[in-house]
């Protein structure tokens, strides 16, 4: 089982709608979780850190965690063409010498 | 302006040759980590520091070596380059103290013929 896990996609959505990304996470002790876009041949930019159960918005994105059911979630509001990239949720894992782990990302594309 | 720099942004170079690949911020931090990634795929992370003198491999082997004698400055090395080593490798730095989010360079993208 990897230690973090997210949709496989590509998900793909109209413009003006709403991506939901979704990741789950193994260690149950893990306190920091972290979402990074990526688009194609750049490297991965933070776009978002989490660390209280709840929701924390930034602009059109909304992070959610769920520590109890080792969830946390990227929604992408209004999303534009400019949001087609990949996204990669990263946690924080103690029991791996305060490494981040990054899952395998979501690639998203927003149709006009 | 507080930033991560990465050299060369792309390097081609023939099998057997010994290359270098800089890493550097000035954002004070003091953790840094090399990734490698190959087109669509996931990161790997290979050698990670936390302070001066202080490295350790990542979850991924490699051929490489790093050295942490400064702060700010994270060298990654191959004493041999190899056609597998062509990738795209990824410096980050998180820091100061208690701060584990990473900041990515722009990349060196490294191809071995």
């Amino acid at each position: 089982q990897k230690e973090v896990e997210q949709n496989s996609g590509p998900l793909s959505v109209p413009e003006g709608a709403i991506a939901s990304l979704n990741c789950t996470y193994s260690d149950r002790g893990s306190q920091s979780f972290f979402w990074y876009r990526q688009y194609s041949g750049k490297s991965p930019e933070l776009i978002m850190s989490i660390y209280s159960n709840g929701d924390k918005e930034d602009g059109r994105f909304t992070a959610q965690l769920n520590k109890a059911s080792q969830y946390v979630s990227l929604l992408i509001r209004d999303s534009q063409p400019s949001d087609s990239a990949t996204y990669l949720c990263a946690v924080l894992f103690r029991s791996n010498d305060y490494k981040l782990s990054f899952g395998a990302g979501t690639t998203v594309t927003v149709r006009a | 302006e507080a930033d991560i720099y990465q050299t060369p942004r792309y390097l081609v170079i023939g099998t057997g040759k010994k290359i270098t690949l800089e890493c550097s911020q000035t954002m004070g931090h003091d953790k840094m980590y090399w990734y490698q990634q190959d087109p669509g795929m996931e990161l790997h992370l290979i050698h990670y520091s936390y302070g001066v003198n202080s490295t350790e491999k990542g979850d991924l082997s490699s051929e490489s070596t790093v050295s942490r004698i400064r702060t700010e400055h994270f060298p990654l090395t191959l004493e041999s380059a190899r056609p597998s080593h062509t990738s795209q490798y990824l410096c980050a730095s998180s820091g100061p103290v208690g701060g584990y989010e990473q900041y990515f360079g722009p990349g060196t993208r490294l191809t071995v013929t």
